[in-house]
């Protein structure tokens, strides 16, 4: 595709309920990275991907989030019993190159999740 | 560890005046340094990049950034403001071969007509 596309654009779930968004990189990008910006802030790195291989998932702030990329391609972040600090803009990056982080990422205009 | 402060919450400049938006950095090795702009209800957009070579680096739109290794700056630079340049801007490191991207909390930059 053109760009980087992330769905749903936006999320409403009550509290304890699971939640799953997507990512679809641009076509032939090798890493992809996901990233939780809160209201205000900047964004916050939760996991690194090189094509199907999580090699980075340092930042991912519980055991309640999980992200998979399993043919190397479409990306999945899935939040389980969601709490109302998970509210938040999940943007999902993603890169041309592998190793080193010299090459600059094209975002996606993300998921505002809303945790009621 | 890596970290880049953006001392300006805002900053405030008529159109048509030159504009600097602040960055600094702090990283164990050599700097890879990055400028995003992020427009309301949009992802974040590259604007320029720091790897290596002239330290006055061009970007998109006009812009360009001064990587100054001495005083750990990379601050953002336009000679000429436009309303159209309004926006969030986040200021960027990575530090050596690692892909982890550290961001600065962001300057919310308004131009005025």
């Amino acid at each position: 595709g053109a760009g980087v596309s992330q769905s749903p654009r936006y999320k409403v779930a009550k509290r304890g309920q699971d939640v799953a968004l997507r990512c679809d990189p641009i076509s032939g990008h090798v890493s992809l990275f996901w990233y939780q910006q809160a209201l205000g802030q900047g964004p916050e790195f939760l996991t690194y991907f090189q094509n199907e291989a999580q090699l980075d998932k340092s930042g991912l702030p519980s055991d309640r989030f999980f992200a998979e990329r399993p043919e190397g391609s479409v990306s999945t972040l899935k939040i389980q019993r969601t709490q109302q600090e998970d509210s938040a803009v999940y943007l999902c990056a993603s890169s041309l190159r592998q190793g080193r982080g010299n090459t600059e990422a094209f975002f996606g205009q993300g998921t505002r999740l809303t945790v009621v | 560890a890596q970290s880049v402060a953006q001392p300006e919450d805002q900053v405030n400049v008529a159109e048509g005046n030159p504009l600097t938006v602040k960055c600094t950095y702090s990283v164990s090795g050599n700097p890879y340094l990055f400028w995003y702009v992020q427009y309301p209800n949009r992802g974040l957009q590259f604007l320029l990049k720091y790897i290596t070579g002239d330290n006055l680096v061009k970007g998109s739109y006009g812009f360009e950034a001064e990587f100054n290794k001495s005083q750990t700056s990379f601050h953002l630079k336009k000679p000429s403001a436009l309303v159209s340049d309004s926006a969030l801007y986040f200021c960027a490191v990575v530090s050596g071969g690692y892909q982890k991207v550290t961001f600065g909390t962001g300057t919310k930059l308004q131009v005025i007509p």
